[in-house]
């Protein structure tokens, strides 16, 4: 069964640095890892989709990277700003019987302060 | 358009009630997913339509009861809850169920409806 871990659980920085959270996976035949923001109560929004035959996707400040055979990616944000404060999650999309189903990471609550 | 919508937002229900949840979306999707989520816990998966037929059920009990009446909605029935049921529901869709590596995996999620059984 898929694992996905997240670390670090918790984060809080001063605005204007630069973050990297980090997202590792059991079971290297994956899809596609995609990244996602939560604020609290609210739904997931999708930040970035990586499928498998990729390395990287970018999104203004946001880049993410993947390496599907030491399972892991990791999720850089440049110039934190107190708007980024949020729960990032990872998730894999896998194969056989598991299609459909995302396996999530349990996050990482990010606080940026000013 | 890459909206997935939800309603009621907050809904309160005693036990013995039957409600539903409700979820739409316009971007042509052909799979929907309904999760639920604990406090301070990622989503867990419930139920998977792929072209309007029940692909996935994960072992959910049957007080909760999907229904995807069209290609753009999907409907989750409540009856007799329990306390221990009171959570965030969210709703997402993608363009299908992945078979193979695409951008077309991507899954777009609602804001979720707070459910509260008392």
């Amino acid at each position: 069964k898929q694992e996905v871990t997240q670390i670090p659980a918790a984060l809080s920085v001063p605005e204007g640095e630069n973050l990297v959270l980090n997202c590792s996976f059991t079971d290297s035949a994956i899809y596609n890892l995609q990244w996602f923001r939560q604020d609290p109560g609210k739904g997931l929004t999708s930040l970035l989709l990586i499928q498998s035959s990729q390395r990287e996707q970018t999104s203004g400040r946001l880049n993410a990277s993947l390496d599907k055979s030491s399972g892991r990616s990791t999720l850089y944000i440049a110039a934190s700003q107190p708007g980024d404060s949020a729960t990032y999650l990872c998730a894999v999309s896998g194969r056989g019987s598991t299609l459909g189903r995302l396996y999530f990471g349990r996050g990482t609550q990010l606080t940026v302060w000013p | 358009d890459t909206e997935v919508t939800q309603t009621p937002k907050h809904l309160v229900m005693g036990m013995t009630n039957k409600k539903s949840l409700k979820c739409e979306q316009h971007m042509g999707h052909r799979a929907m997913y309904w999760y639920k989520q604990k406090a301070k816990k990622p989503p867990e998966l419930m139920f998977v339509y792929s072209y309007e037929k029940l692909s996935i059920n994960e072992s959910v009990p049957s007080r909760f009861s999907p229904e995807c009446p069209n290609s753009s909605l999907l409907n989750l029935h409540l009856h007799a809850l329990q306390p221990e049921d009171s959570a965030l529901y969210l709703c997402a869709s993608s363009q299908t169920i992945p078979t193979t590596s695409g951008a077309y995996n991507e899954q777009f999620f609602g804001p979720g409806t707070r459910l509260t059984v008392l």
